[in-house]
């Protein structure tokens, strides 16, 4: 299975909006509303953002919005903090009950 | 609140076997609804799923991993386990359990991850 498509690296300042996307196949993304998205700080885990496409989990802020059209997926967040900068990595289920990941992106607040 | 554990030697020498355990605790790993999952990350790159396995055994594998690959679950200890059989220097990275909702299949809680170096 080949790893999800996502941009390298992303910016922006304090207080815009960015989004990221993930694009896929239709025996991931395209095919299952199971994508789900995950921040990562340095030297630790990923942590759940964005789950079932646009499910927020308990205490993720609602500057985070996630969104599927075709075989692509996107999170957005607004009015960005300079403590979203990290790596975003998105995930989908697939076709052979497997999960596959994106190759993460660098999010930069500059 | 569920909380996960990584343990096994940091250290694996080439062509050996790499064996990481996960220790559940907070909730049962014979629950249903839930899968436990390996995921590991080379320094410096990407997410790698590697597998998960039902409490009943039932295991599933990322395709690329599968032919050295085996998942098990100690349901006594509420523990799973993952084996990675010749290991070789792609094989270093950081190694991470989770659990995933086997409904949606989102990895709601991580372990804080293990570093696990093959070298000789």
């Amino acid at each position: 299975q080949s790893a999800l498509s996502q941009p390298t690296s992303v910016s922006g300042s304090p207080g815009q909006s960015i989004t990221i996307s993930c694009s896929g196949t239709i025996s991931d993304i395209g095919g299952y509303n199971f994508v789900s998205w995950y921040l990562q700080h340095p030297g630790e885990a990923p942590k759940l953002m964005i789950y079932d496409v646009s499910k927020r989990p308990s205490g993720v802020p609602y500057r985070f919005s996630g969104s599927k059209s075709g075989n692509t997926a996107s999170l957005t967040i607004s009015g960005l903090q300079a403590e979203d900068e990290a790596e975003y990595y998105c995930s989908s289920y697939t076709s052979f009950n497997t999960l596959v990941f994106g190759g993460g992106t660098k999010l930069t607040v500059l | 609140q569920v909380q996960l554990q990584e343990s096994g030697p940091g250290l694996v020498r080439p062509s050996q076997t790499l064996s990481l355990t996960c220790t559940v605790s907070g909730g049962s790993i014979s629950s249903g609804n839930y899968y436990w999952s390996w995921i590991r990350q080379p320094p410096g790159k990407g997410l790698e799923w590697i597998g998960h396995i039902y409490y009943s055994g039932t295991a599933y594998y990322n395709p690329s991993l599968k032919s050295r690959v085996s998942l098990s679950v100690d349901r006594s200890k509420n523990q799973f386990s993952l084996k990675l059989t010749s290991a070789n220097a792609a094989d270093t990275a950081v190694y991470y359990c989770a659990r995933v909702i086997d409904w949606a299949f989102h990895l709601d809680y991580w372990g804080q991850g293990t570093l696990v170096t093959v070298s000789s």
